[in-house]
């Protein structure tokens, strides 16, 4: 299956800092891709639709501000969380459709990214 | 709008019992199903699928079948392993390039 792949898995920060979170698709291209938040009792939220070229789509009640998402390429979405708030640590794990995922409406994940701001 | 029920967790099995997760759906036409598995620590991964009517997906041991008349898509194991331990998620996607909808997960502890 097409392969999504998330730098960094882990990172712990300071609050008031920025972090960066990058999503590849490493062997398809990816128009569209999903970031989600998986809170402590393993629910996902859908944050954003991140296209590529234009701006993010953000759900209701996630701040556009705070987390900003530039989707610059075919195969690279970011999500950056700025002025991190202990709040804010969290799993996110974004996801894209890809070759035969297109036609079943599959998704792929990438491995997430465990965000611990202190 | 679409919506994914599936039964509440944690559930806790003796190793080779039988599995269930029940997963129920609501969606406008005909979406594609899914089950997802995480494993601790792990993003989501594909377990199986089925994208139309009385289709069954399976995979390691696991199955689901596709069930319009009664909006289902439950999965089934009938021997579980301690390395099954895992929270699994149901999900549906409409046609086109829409984000999926999951369930809130089920978190499934094998025991030896």
């Amino acid at each position: 299956g097409a392969v999504v792949s998330q730098h960094p898995s882990r990172v712990i920060c300071k609050s008031g800092t920025s972090v960066k979170i990058e999503c590849r698709s490493l062997d398809f291209q990816a128009t569209t891709m999903f970031w989600y938040r998986q809170f402590p009792k393993q629910s996902l939220m859908l944050m954003a639709t991140s296209n590529e070229g234009s701006k993010a789509t953000y759900e209701q009640g996630v701040e556009k501000d705070k987390f900003l998402i530039n989707h610059a390429s075919l195969t690279l979405s970011t999500l950056t969380v700025t002025s991190a708030h202990p709040e804010d640590s969290s799993f996110y794990i974004c996801s894209a459709r890809g070759g035969g995922g297109a036609n079943t409406g599959e998704l792929f994940f990438g491995e997430g990214s465990r965000l611990t701001v202190l | 709008g679409n919506s994914v029920t599936q039964m509440e967790g944690p559930v806790t099995l003796s190793e080779e019992a039988f599995l269930t997760i029940n997963c129920t759906y609501t969606a406008t036409g005909y979406p594609s199903l899914f089950w997802y598995v995480q494993y601790p620590g792990e993003g989501l991964q594909l377990l199986l699928k089925a994208t139309k009517a009385d289709d069954k997906g399976s995979n390691k041991g696991f199955e689901a079948t596709y069930r319009k008349e009664t909006t289902s898509f439950h999965l089934e194991k009938g021997s579980v392993q301690v390395s099954d331990s895992a929270v699994y998620f149901c999900a549906l996607s409409d046609q086109g390039n829409t984000p999926l909808v999951f369930g809130k997960g089920t978190r499934l502890s094998v025991i030896a």
